[in-house]
């Protein structure tokens, strides 16, 4: 059965580094998004990629977050310069165009930030 | 802002009760989804409910979309230690991007 791939599964870094956050989507869907994660707390919508090109990002999703599907099937998240409250889970989910808008969600990243 | 509260934010429960889970909001959506996730992983999609007054049967889990497309219920009949895990709602909401809006979930807990 087809499922959504994520990299790493770990990543620690140190404030102010960049990080990539790699995923691949399900391989017919049309519609990515990153999710996020604190741990403890609700999972959050952070944005919304089709057609290459971003359809919708909430507040969290600032200058400092960049999305990119560079080669038609990885799918990344970038944040350039971390910081502490950048620490959680991140999940990438990816969904077909049905009346039915599933998501399908990958087994995420956890993002340490010290 | 779209918010989706769930209850009871905690459940402990005998081995073959029956259980029931709500997920209310003021807000419609477009379709709602449960899923379900273990510590540390991502959530796996048990289901989608899409029109209003739906019910859909999984096994021992029955999911009900209410008639206004604002709440859902999810009921475990006879639940098993194998149903332990967190519950969570999300909602769907309209346009283009069908971008999700969770609950805070529901931790199930079922003994022997």
């Amino acid at each position: 059965e087809p499922e959504v791939t994520q990299t790493p599964s770990h990543q620690v870094t140190q404030m102010g580094q960049e990080v990539i956050l790699r995923c691949v989507p399900i391989s017919n869907h049309l519609y990515f998004y990153w999710y996020r994660q604190i741990l403890g707390q609700k999972v959050e919508f952070l944005v919304s990629f089709y057609n290459n090109e971003i359809s919708e990002k909430s507040e969290i999703f600032d200058d400092q977050f960049s999305v990119e599907r560079p080669d038609g099937s990885n799918f990344t998240l970038k944040i350039r310069s971390t910081k502490l409250e950048d620490s959680a889970m991140y999940f990438c989910a990816s969904g077909g165009r049905t009346r039915d808008n599933e998501q399908f969600f990958g087994p995420g990243t956890r993002l340490t930030v010290l | 802002t779209q918010l989706l509260e769930q209850s009871p934010q905690f459940l402990s429960i005998q081995e073959g009760e029956n259980l029931t889970v709500y997920c209310n909001s003021s807000s419609v959506f477009s379709s709602l989804q449960w899923y379900r996730q273990e510590p540390g992983e991502g959530p796996v999609l048990l289901v989608t409910v899409v029109t209003g007054g739906e019910v859909k049967k999984l096994k021992r889990l029955t999911f009900q979309f209410g008639d206004a497309r604002k709440d859902s219920s999810l009921h475990i009949t006879a639940a098993q230690p194998g149903d332990t895990g967190l519950y969570l709602c999300a909602g769907a909401s309209g346009g283009s991007n069908y971008k999700l809006t969770f609950g805070k979930g529901t931790l199930l807990t079922v003994n022997p």
